[in-house]
């Protein structure tokens, strides 16, 4: 099936890091992607790794990916309250992203 | 700011009515993509336009129909609305088409129609 699973909650202290993950569907995906939605606004692309690729740091954000498993991870080092979104992983699949369920992610003081 | 933009930003309509969502792509993007947001279905892909032509359908109804203009930018029509079809609707844009080469392929997201059938 194209269902790409997430935990729905994630809550964390600021300061800690947070890791949000993904288990994805399609081996043959060759791009694998992390989205931010934060209340009220559209989709903002955070980064994304080549499905050759077994990780990826982009600043505070790295990305694990474990292609035997089909399952992607991103963590977001020093969390901050700003961090406070729905993020969403997606595969790219021929001419569309199938999108996971997205994880909440809550960052408390 | 992606540079994709959506009109309306909401929009409260009857059952049984008809809408036009519209959406222009970035500046030098060719493929426009239709997304829908509920929170019972999650994030759905609708339909793919790459400069003026359909590309590929996903769970689109068939009382929805879009089209892609000659200047890029694209509509999408919901008829007979139905209760159920409250939800955000998406629009992206990208350079090429696809979502194989991150550097041509990138969706960028407008920030939404909020559509509430009452």
């Amino acid at each position: 099936g194209e269902d790409v699973e997430q935990s729905l909650f994630l809550s964390v202290r600021e300061g800690d890091s947070s890791v949000i993950n993904c288990t994805y569907t399609d081996s043959s995906s060759t791009y694998l992607y992390w989205y931010k939605q934060e209340p009220g606004a559209g989709l903002q692309l955070l980064t994304y790794i080549f499905s050759n690729m077994d990780m990826k740091q982009d600043q505070r954000l790295t990305v694990l990916l474990n292609k035997k498993d089909k399952h992607l991870s991103l963590r977001i080092a020093d969390t901050q309250t700003g961090d406070s979104a729905i993020y969403f992983c997606a595969e790219g699949k021929n001419d569309k992203l199938i999108f996971g369920t997205g994880t909440r992610l809550q960052v408390f003081p | 700011d992606s540079g994709v933009t959506q009109t309306p930003k909401h929009l409260i309509t009857a059952t049984g009515q008809r809408v036009t969502l519209r959406c222009s792509p970035r500046s030098g993007d060719l493929s426009v993509y239709w997304y829908q947001q509920s929170l019972d279905q999650g994030l759905q892909f609708l339909i793919h336009y790459y400069n003026g032509e359909e590309r590929a359908k996903g769970n689109i109804l068939e009382r929805f129909s879009a089209q892609q203009f000659p200047d890029l930018h694209s509509e999408l029509n919901l008829s007979s609305l139905e209760l159920g079809d409250s939800a955000l609707y998406f629009c992206a844009s990208s350079v090429a088409q696809g979502g194989r080469n991150p550097s041509t392929d990138t969706q960028y997201f407008g920030p939404g129609t909020r559509l509430t059938v009452l």
